[in-house]
Parts: C-alpha cells; sequence; structure tokens
C-alpha cells in the first residue's frame, strides 16, 4: 500500500504568514489522485482540495494545492485564525486509500 | 444540505462485534452516483479507510480489516452500517461516515461528526 509522510509533523507559525505543508509517496501512483482534508479539534475532516490541485466547493482561495506526486504541497497564503488545524492529505490513486498521519498547524 | 449521522453503541466488549449505522439525510442512497464508506481514527493517530458500499451492495474493503469487516445499505431508511467482528482494545477510535461524491472511491466531500467506539469489558 503506499504510504504518505507528511512533513513537518507540527508546524508554528502566526496569522498573515504563509504556510507550506508536505505530503510525500513512498512510491508513484496514479498522478494528482490526491486530496487534502482540514479537521479541527473534536471536528471531522473538512474536504479541501482534491485532484491534488482542485479546491473544493466553498473552500477559500488562499488555500492551494500541487503535484503531481510522489511530492504534493498545501500552501495557505496567508493563515486567518480559523485555519490553526491538522491537516491530512489522503491519496486515491492506489488501492487502499491511505492517509498521511498529518500535519498540526499551531498558532505561534 | 447532506448531513450523515452516525449512531451505535459506544462501548463494546473485547472479541464481540461492533456495529454502527450511518443515516443519511439532504441526499438518497439509492439514486446513485456515490460511494458511502467508512474510517476510523485512533486517538491521537491519522484516518483509517476501512471500507465503502454502493448502493447496489457492492462493497470494497481495506484488506488489513477485510477478514473481520462487512458493510450494508438499506436504501429504504437511507442508511448504511458497518459491522467489526472479534473486536480488541486496538479498535478503540473514533468512527466516522462519509460520502465519496465521484462514485468512484476517491475523495470525500460530506461527513458525520464521528462516534467514539470504545472496547473494554
Amino acid at each position: 500500500e503506499i504510504v504518505l509522510t507528511q512533513s513537518p509533523g507540527t508546524l508554528s507559525l502566526s496569522p498573515g504568514e504563509r504556510a507550506t505543508l508536505s505530503c510525500r509517496a513512498n512510491q508513484s501512483f496514479s498522478s494528482s489522485y490526491l486530496a487534502w482534508y482540514q479537521q479541527k479539534a473534536g471536528q471531522a475532516p473538512r474536504l479541501l482540495i482534491y485532484g491534488a490541485s482542485s479546491r473544493a466547493t466553498g473552500i477559500p482561495d488562499r488555500f492551494s494545492g500541487s503535484g503531481p506526486g510522489p511530492d504534493f504541497t498545501l500552501t495557505i497564503s496567508r493563515l486567518e485564525p480559523e485555519d490553526f488545524a491538522v491537516y491530512h492529505c489522503q491519496q486515491y490513486g492506489s488501492a487502499p486509500l491511505t492517509f498521511g498521519q498529518g500535519t498540526r498547524l499551531e498558532i505561534k | 444540505q447532506v448531513q450523515l449521522q452516525e449512531s451505535g453503541p459506544g462501548l463494546v466488549k473485547p472479541s464481540q462485534t461492533l456495529s454502527l449505522t450511518c443515516t443519511v439525510s439532504g441526499d438518497s442512497i439509492s439514486s446513485g452516483g456515490y460511494y458511502w464508506s467508512w474510517f476510523r481514527q485512533h486517538p491521537g493517530k491519522g484516518l483509517e479507510w476501512i471500507g465503502y458500499i454502493y448502493y447496489s451492495g457492492n462493497t470494497y474493503y481495506n484488506p488489513s480489516l477485510k477478514s473481520r469487516v462487512a458493510i450494508s445499505v438499506d436504501s429504504s431508511k437511507n442508511q448504511f452500517s458497518l459491522k467489526l467482528s472479534s473486536v480488541t482494545a486496538a479498535d478503540t477510535a473514533v468512527y466516522y461516515c462519509a460520502r465519496d461524491p465521484t462514485g468512484g472511491g476517491n475523495y470525500f466531500d460530506y461527513w458525520g461528526q464521528g462516534t467514539l467506539v470504545t472496547v473494554s469489558s
């Protein structure tokens, strides 16, 4: 199965700064078949990005994704207070579906 | 607005079967075009895909759990269900249901709030 490694494990930034989160696959899979989710404490994941770079409905344009693999990036251009959360990447290019371990974005 | 809601016992004894139901509102499971899925998240860990089902009853499971998992659908109640047998403490997790809008087992746009299931005697 595809193993996704997210880095860094924790990212400490201030509102207004730019965040760059990485997701690396241990092997190739169908290109661009990667999604990103945001999860706040006690809440369900929220779909942000699919197809590596397409924003889901209602997602602000400060969120952007890039690929193709095996290295994918989620960028938040200017952090808002509500952006501090855990971010997960998920691949759907190779069965079974797998997720990274998450990156925690915390307020510095 | 599509909503999903998990329900079921929050405590299950070791070796027993965990049973959860996901009730869908704002959409019809039988309308087709979507996969309906189960996930879990161990405390402080990442997400794990368990499996998904199409309205026709076709299922796909994570090989790591396949021998213990069964997902079924009840279109008349607009629900789908998860059964996980022979549970151990390692199955303690928050369980989520979700919808794949693509019908291809890809990504997931609507999620339930999750329900914590603890395996303990």
